[in-house]
């Protein structure tokens, strides 16, 4: 069955580290994007990327930071520098990037704070 | 910026009631609307998506309307089931060239036996 992976689906951050969030798709979709959700709050757009190699800032890129070496793989980088990263993260993709192509998510990862 | 809001924030209804949702937007030029639905602690569902140039849009006991000139839409549930209870979100598409979606904060619906 076609995709999207996220992984793990918990996740803890020590003070001063990095961590890492995989999303993996096999839709052969083009786009894929990456959203924060707070308790009570919508999706906040964090990056996106339209193709391989290219990526752009969403709402509230500042301490993330992302890849896009390969079609299907989109990894999320939450840095020491985001100070408040206890979140839901979500990923999506859709097939391309213009408005008439409904984006897909995986199941998130939960970040939080040792 | 647009800015997404639905009403009600919460929803409790029994079972087989019909309802609705409503999701407001503040610039007009958007170029379509999705709703999605969310369980807890699970990714989202997309559930209907209504281009610009449509009115409504059906998925079984779904109906989706979108009103651009008055910034809203509505997502009407027929005979409601427990397997409903869920949170819905609204989310619109800014422009024409850019994917980018922007969402409401959600209705948490329950529906009880």
């Amino acid at each position: 069955d076609g995709g999207i992976t996220q992984s793990p689906k918990y996740l803890f951050r020590k003070e001063g580290q990095n961590v890492t969030l995989s999303c993996e798709q096999n839709l052969n979709h083009d786009a894929m994007y990456w959203y924060r959700q707070d308790p009570g709050q919508g999706l906040r757009l964090i990056y996106y990327s339209q193709i391989v190699n290219d990526f752009q800032k969403g709402d509230i890129a500042e301490g993330y930071s992302v890849s896009r070496e390969k079609k299907e793989s989109f990894p999320l980088t939450v840095t020491s520098a985001q100070k408040n990263p206890t979140a839901f993260y979500l990923c999506a993709s859709s097939l391309g990037q213009r408005g008439n192509q409904p984006q897909h998510f995986g199941d998130g990862t939960r970040l939080s704070i040792l | 910026k647009q800015e997404v809001t639905q009403i009600p924030a919460a929803l409790s209804v029994p079972e087989g009631e019909n309802l609705v949702l409503n999701c407001s937007f503040t610039d007009s030029a958007i170029y379509n609307l999705q709703w999605f639905r969310q369980d807890p602690g699970k990714g989202l569902t997309s559930l209907l998506l209504i281009q610009s140039s449509q009115r409504e849009q059906t998925s079984g006991r779904l109906n989706a309307s979108l009103d651009k000139s008055s910034g809203r839409s509505t997502l009407y549930i027929a005979a409601s089931q427990p397997g409903d209870s869920a949170t819905y979100l609204c989310a619109v598409y800014r422009g024409s060239t850019l994917g980018r979606l922007y969402f409401g904060r959600g209705t948490q619906l329950t529906v009880w036996p």
